[in-house]
């Protein structure tokens, strides 16, 4: 049973430290996007990938936060210096545009619990 | 950019009952998604649904695109149901714009 997966599922860190999200999307997948969730903003887009391309990061505080994809098997988040409003769950998701066509369903992983004290 | 409203925000339901959750969208869409986020926070597609019906089990939903609105029906339903369904507009770049979802929650 294909999944996204995200290390680590919780993280509890100090204001100006930095933090880095693992994804590993689902074998085969071309897109890989990066969201965050939070009570007040809901579910917002920080990045997308396709192809390992980064295609829009228009969603990302660009000083503190970098996104991208080593190879086609991990997708990383960075903040660096993390900041308490950084607190969230951070989601990935990937999914699969064929050759000429649209995107097809998104799946998520769990998600990382991130809390920055 | 596109515009999604979902209603109505909260529902609660008695086990059993039948409900209907609404999603409109302010722009033609190439493609729409119902995700349920369950209460422990993780979210499962439930349709991929650009236009017409769609039936899986208990739930169904149907997309009428030239009316920019898509309806998720949940009949006979169990607390397990309970959480948050969103519903979710694919822009031509693969960008998913979401709902502010309906917070389901149903009672024994």
């Amino acid at each position: 049973d294909a999944r996204v997966t995200q290390t680590p599922r919780h993280k509890v860190t100090e204001m100006g430290q930095e933090v880095t999200m693992r994804c590993q999307p689902i074998l085969g997948h071309n897109t890989v996007f990066w969201y965050r969730q939070t009570m007040m903003q809901g579910l917002e887009l920080l990045a997308y990938f396709r192809n390992r391309a980064p295609l829009d990061d228009s969603g990302m505080p660009k000083d503190r936060f970098s996104a991208e994809m080593p190879d086609a098997t991990l997708a990383t988040l960075k903040i660096q210096p993390s900041e308490p409003r950084d607190s969230a769950v951070y989601f990935c998701a990937s999914g699969l545009v064929p050759d000429g066509g649209l995107q097809e369903t998104q799946y998520f992983g769990p998600g990382t619990r991130l809390l920055v004290l | 950019g596109i515009q999604v409203e979902q209603s109505p925000p909260d529902l609660i339901l008695q086990e059993g009952a039948n409900s209907t959750l609404r999603c409109n969208f302010s722009d033609s869409v190439n493609n729409l998604q119902w995700f349920h986020q369950n209460p422990w926070g993780q979210l499962i597609n439930l349709f991929y649904i650009p236009s017409g019906t769609k039936q899986n089990g208990r739930l169904s939903a149907t997309t009428v695109a030239t009316e920019r609105y898509s309806l998720l029906y949940i009949s006979s339903s169990q607390t397990t149901d309970s959480g948050v369904y969103f519903c979710a507009l694919t822009d031509s770049w693969g960008k998913l714009q979401f709902g502010a979802g309906t917070q389901v929650v149903v009672t024994p």
